[in-house]
Parts: C-alpha cells; sequence; structure tokens
C-alpha cells in the first residue's frame, strides 16, 4: 500500500481566490491523480499528474482553472483558480503503485462562500 | 471509453444476511476491478479486488465474483455486520489508466 497525506484537509475561500492543495506519498509511485467527490456523489476524475511534463485533463476540467504539478515521483500539488460556489467538493488525490492498486489520500473539503 | 454501471443504489439488510451488490462495464478490455468501502467523512479504501485472469477472490466475509463473457462482476457480503455499512464503489480499469468509478451503493446493516 501506501501512505498518502493531503494538506489542508479543510478550507472555506472566498469566491474569486485560489487554493493549492499538497499531495505526499510515503514512497515512489506509478502515477499519481486528483478527483473530486461532490457530496453524496461518486469520484470524478479531474486530471492525470504526469512527472515533469503537463497533467493530463478530462473533459470538462481544464488547466486555466486546475492547474497541477508533479516536481517528482512522490508529491503533487492541484490548484483550483478563481473559485466559485460550484467548486465546493472534496478533492483527493490518488496514487497508483507498482502492483497496480490505487490508493486515496485522506481528501481536502473545499468550501467556496 | 469505460463506462461503469453499478446496482442497487441503496441496500438495507439484516445483520447476519448476506448482501449483493453488482457492476457491469463497458470495455472489455478492462483487466483489473477493485471494490472500495467509504465511511462518511473517510476515504475510500481498497476492500477487494480482481484481475480479469480470475473468476472469483475471497477474502473472509468479502468475495468478488468476476463474469468476463457478461461484462460484469459482483462484490458478496456475508454474515455482515452494522460495521459493514457504508458507501460501497466498484470501479474498472485497463492497464495503468485511472479508474473509472460506479456510482456507489449505500449499505445499510441493521441490527
Amino acid at each position: 500500500s501506501a501512505v498518502i497525506s493531503q494538506k489542508p484537509s479543510r478550507d472555506i475561500c472566498q469566491r474569486g481566490t485560489s487554493l493549492t492543495i499538497q499531495c505526499q506519498v510515503d514512497s515512489q509511485v506509478t502515477m499519481m491523480f486528483w478527483y473530486r467527490q461532490q457530496p453524496g456523489q461518486s469520484l470524478t476524475l479531474i486530471a492525470t499528474a504526469n512527472q515533469g511534463s503537463e497533467a493530463t485533463y478530462e473533459s470538462g476540467f481544464v488547466i486555466d482553472k486546475f492547474p497541477i504539478s508533479r516536481p517528482n515521483l512522490t508529491f503533487s500539488t492541484l490548484t483550483v483558480s478563481n473559485m466559485s460556489p460550484e467548486d465546493s467538493s472534496i478533492y483527493l488525490c490518488s496514487v497508483l503503485t507498482g502492483t497496480y492498486e490505487q490508493y486515496f489520500g485522506p481528501g481536502t473539503r473545499l468550501t467556496v462562500t | 471509453g469505460e463506462n461503469v454501471e453499478q446496482h442497487p443504489s441503496t441496500l438495507s439488510v439484516q445483520e447476519g444476511d448476506s448482501a449483493v451488490i453488482k457492476c457491469t462495464y463497458s470495455d472489455s478490455a478492462s483487466n483489473y476491478f477493485p471494490w472500495y468501502k467509504q465511511e462518511l467523512g473517510k476515504r475510500p479504501q481498497l476492500i477487494i479486488d480482481i484481475r480479469s485472469n480470475v473468476g472469483e477472490k475471497k477474502d473472509q466475509r468479502i468475495a468478488v465474483t468476476l463474469n468476463k463473457t457478461a461484462k460484469h462482476f459482483s462484490l458478496h457480503i456475508t454474515e455482515t455486520q452494522p460495521e459493514d455499512s457504508a458507501v460501497y464503489f466498484c470501479a474498472a480499469r485497463l492497464g495503468n489508466t485511472p479508474l473509472v468509478f460506479g456510482k456507489g451503493t449505500r449499505l445499510s446493516v441493521i441490527a
């Protein structure tokens, strides 16, 4: 398995501002992903964080709104830019291990007012 | 791309009874099928998985079956306990592509 931490665990932000979420893994992993989970809903993939290159975004998500960095094999950041109340959600980092199992971080609960 | 359908959306069982959750997938090339349990306010936890070269896998009270021909897989929980109450998600994937999730099943075990 993998031990994954995320910072912050929660935040309340004003509309129009940006928040950067950090994800740290205790070991080198094959791939890192960012998901969003609305209350009572399933997990929606935002993007795959690629080390040393631009992230791969899913339909409906764009780099200007959700810039992602992955400077090395154990760390990634997701920024939620120019926030609106519709961005209120839980954001989860996820990693794919060498045995192809996928694990999730504890999540960041974001509220935009 | 892959699409995963999950049924039922809610399930209530008496403690000690069995629970079955079913999922179907659309991409016949998918080869990895995990199940996650998510308790309220917690992260999704991987509880069991199955790969396409296996038809069934068990871990104590939990089992997963896979029918590649019909493109469906199921989670079976026997002798359910109140602590099994949670939302369960199935997912599917090909290789190292990201998981695609079903919409989830809210399981309630009534004592």
